[in-house]
């Protein structure tokens, strides 16, 4: 079945540590995205990519790192600058040149907390 | 000018009853308006979505209500089962880009009381 496979499903961080959440997509989507979930405040986007070697920072991309280098994948990295990481992270993608209106398929979420 | 401001945050039903939830934007080059439906511990799917060349649409027990002057849209959940219990989040972005910016709004959490 195709999907958005998102690894791994919990991940700690220990103070001053990068980690790095995997996102992998088989839906041979052009577009992946990222977002941040709290409670009560939606999601929030942190990265977005539209092709491969490029993306553009979304609205609280501070602390955060991204590459394209596969058009099925799109790694987020939490810094150790992100000072506030644990939330619910949320991985999508979606085609382009379709009509618009094609939705947004998420994957299951990896959730990260502060050991 | 961005934002989608969604209410109530949470809402607890009776089984059987109707579920109402609203959302409202600024941007009026806002042309798409997905409702996603989310569970615990999995990621949001589509529900249902409208354009704004269309005040209603209707998708089984589920029926997106639009008003283009007053910049509003609500999800009308009619027959609330336990089923239907979880977060709700609407969102809205510009179609003619031909890339899928979503703004969403703060979710609703939906409880279906027995």
């Amino acid at each position: 079945d195709g999907g958005i496979t998102q690894s791994p499903k919990y991940l700690f961080r220990k103070e001053g540590q990068n980690v790095t959440l995997s996102c992998e997509q088989n839906l041979n989507h052009d577009a992946m995205y990222w977002y941040r979930q709290d409670p009560g405040q939606g999601l929030r986007l942190i990265y977005y990519s539209q092709i491969v070697n490029d993306f553009q920072k979304g609205d609280i991309a501070e602390g955060y790192s991204v590459s394209r280098e596969k058009k099925e994948s799109f790694p987020l990295t939490v810094t150790s600058a992100q000072k506030n990481p644990t939330a619910f992270y949320l991985c999508a993608s979606t085609s382009i040149g379709a009509p618009f209106n094609q939705p947004q398929h998420f994957g299951d979420g990896t959730r990260l907390s502060i050991l | 000018q961005q934002q989608v401001k969604q209410s109530p945050q949470s809402l607890i039903v009776q089984k059987g009853g109707i579920s109402i939830i609203n959302c409202a934007y600024e941007n009026t080059a806002f042309d798409y308006f997905p409702w996603y439906q989310q569970f615990p511990g999995k990621g949001p799917a589509l529900l249902i979505a409208i354009r704004p060349d269309v005040s209603e649409k209707k998708e089984g027990r589920f029926t997106i209500s639009f008003n283009k002057s007053a910049k509003q849209f609500s999800l009308h959940i009619l027959d609330s089962q336990a089923g239907v219990s979880g977060t709700y989040f609407c969102a809205a972005t510009e179609g003619n880009t031909g890339f899928q910016k979503l703004v969403f709004g703060t979710g609703t959490r939906l409880l279906v009381s027995p």
